[in-house]
C-alpha cells in the first residue's frame, strides 16, 4: 500500500466550480499534514496546514479524519489560476521527513 | 522574502561523473532537506539535515550520496559515479524548526545524466 494516495486525477472543472480532492496516508503515527501545490515544472509551495478541526483559507478548506486516516481539500469558486497539481503531504517523524502523495492534477477552464 | 535559492538551475553531465549540487538555504533554518522528483513522479525524500548530521535518510540515499554543510550557508547534495536513473529534478528545502512549520522548497536542480 502507498504511504500516501490520491487520485491522480486530471479534474477538468469549469470556472467558479466547487471541487474536492482526497487523500490517505498509511502510517498511522503521522503527526502533521499539508497541502502543497505544485505548477508545471516548479517547486511545491504549501498552499496550507491541515489541522484535526479542520481549517479554512478563504476558498480553501481542509479536513482531516485521523480514525479513517484520510484529509481532504476543498476549493470553492475555482479561478484559471488555481490550475496546478495538488500535493497531500504528511510529516512522519517531528520534521525529519515529509512524504509526499503522487499529486492530483486540477485544470480550470473558462 | 527570504527563499531557498539552488544552483545550478540545470546540469548535464555524463554518465559515471560526480555531480555536487548546491543550495543556499533560508538562515535562520535548523532543517536542510534534499528531495528528488523523476520527471512525470511524486516528490520523493533523500535526506533531511540537523544540527550538522543527517537526521533521516530513505533507501534511495546509498553511498552514492553524500550532503555536506562546509560553511554557515550552503548544503550541498554529491552525486558520485551518476547514473542515467538520476536523472531528475533535485529541491532543496529549509524548515526553522520542523513539526508542523512549512518548509520552504528551492526552484531546483534539473539534472539529466547522459
Amino acid at each position: 500500500r502507498k504511504e500516501v494516495e490520491q487520485d491522480p486525477g486530471p479534474f477538468n472543472v469549469p470556472e467558479g466550480a466547487t471541487v474536492a480532492f482526497n487523500c490517505t496516508y498509511s502510517n498511522s503515527a503521522s503527526q502533521s499534514f499539508f497541502w502543497y501545490r505544485q505548477d508545471c515544472r516548479k517547486e511545491p509551495k504549501l498552499l496550507m496546514s491541515v489541522y484535526s478541526s479542520g481549517n479554512e483559507d478563504g476558498r480553501f478548506t481542509a479536513q482531516l479524519n485521523r480514525a479513517s486516516q484520510y484529509i481532504s481539500l476543498l476549493i470553492r469558486d475555482s479561478k484559471l489560476s488555481d490550475s496546478a497539481t495538488y500535493l497531500c503531504v504528511v510529516n512522519n517523524n517531528a520534521g525529519n521527513m515529509l512524504t509526499f502523495g503522487g499529486g492530483t492534477r486540477l485544470m480550470v477552464k473558462p | 522574502e527570504p527563499e531557498v535559492t539552488q544552483t545550478p538551475s540545470h546540469q548535464v553531465t555524463q554518465m559515471g561523473q560526480e555531480v555536487i549540487l548546491r543550495c543556499v538555504p533560508i538562515s535562520n533554518h535548523l532543517y536542510f532537506y534534499w528531495y528528488r522528483q523523476i520527471l512525470g513522479q511524486k516528490v520523493e525524500f533523500l535526506v533531511s539535515f540537523y544540527n550538522n548530521e543527517i537526521s533521516e535518510k530513505s533507501e534511495i540515499f546509498d553511498d552514492q550520496f553524500s550532503v555536506e554543510r562546509p560553511d554557515g550557508s550552503n548544503f550541498t547534495l554529491k552525486i558520485r559515479s551518476t547514473k542515467l536513473e538520476d536523472s531528475a529534478m533535485y529541491f532543496c528545502a529549509s524548515n526553522p524548526q520542523g513539526g508542523d512549520t512549512e518548509a520552504f522548497f528551492g526552484q531546483g536542480t534539473r539534472l539529466t545524466v547522459v
